[in-house]
């Protein structure tokens, strides 16, 4: 099945915002609030940053948020800090109760 | 503290067969679905399975349907994968992974790389 479609690469300057975006059908991302978002850290395994769309895990900083319009889902960092740099997947249930994830974006942090 | 810890994996001839482990602790490990979850170095996450805590609901990705199997041994507190007729594009490193509600909880184990090829 093919993969939730996320641009390959975003940059931003320390203290600004950047925005992720994580396109989907309505047989995934548009029809369901189950949009999840995670950061992956070189040699290090995925981190949950938001759940269910735009709930935070305890301990995730607010910085981060998530939303959703259409089949089109999305994770703001606000507050932009070099920590951040990393990759970030999304990912999303499928009406055949599949997890599928986004292809993947390396943020860069300027 | 929870503990997800893998084994199994390594160098496998194309249509060759390994299993895969994860023991698990820290936690009570029959109340959580678990996942696999692949990734090539270098590459993006590739959600393979999932299993209900009571071993009765599972779920695959097209790709591996009709040639993986996940099962789990509450007793063992272990996961497992079965991988069948492997493909050269099986080859990645292959975690464990606890859920957490809808998504994909923080832990994870440390991977075990498989290779497939002759």
């Amino acid at each position: 099945q093919s993969a939730l479609t996320q641009p390959a690469s975003v940059s931003g300057s320390p203290g600004q915002s950047i925005t992720i975006s994580c396109t989907g059908t309505s047989s995934d991302v548009g029809g369901y609030t189950l949009v999840s978002w995670y950061q992956q850290h070189p040699d290090k395994t995925p981190k949950l940053l938001i759940y269910d769309v735009s709930n935070r895990p305890p301990g995730v900083s607010n910085r981060f948020s998530g939303s959703k319009s259409g089949n089109t889902a999305s994770l703001t960092i606000s507050g932009l800090q070099a920590e951040d740099e990393a990759d970030y997947y999304c990912a999303s249930y499928r009406s055949n109760s599949i997890l599928v994830f986004g292809g993947g974006t390396k943020l860069t942090v300027l | 503290e929870v503990q997800l810890v893998e084994s199994g994996g390594g160098l496998v001839q194309p249509g060759g067969s390994l299993r895969l482990s994860c023991a698990a602790s820290g936690f009570t490990f029959s109340n959580y679905w678990m996942h696999w979850v692949r990734q090539v170095p270098g590459k993006g996450l590739v959600w393979i399975s999932r299993i209900k805590g009571d071993g009765i609901s599972t779920n695959y990705a097209d790709s591996v349907k009709g040639r993986f199997t996940i099962s789990r041994d509450n007793a063992k507190n272990t996961l497992y994968l079965q991988m069948n007729s492997l493909r050269a594009e099986d080859t990645a490193v292959y975690y464990c992974a606890r859920d957490y509600g809808n998504s994909i909880s923080d832990d994870w184990g440390q991977g075990t790389p498989v290779t497939v090829s002759s």
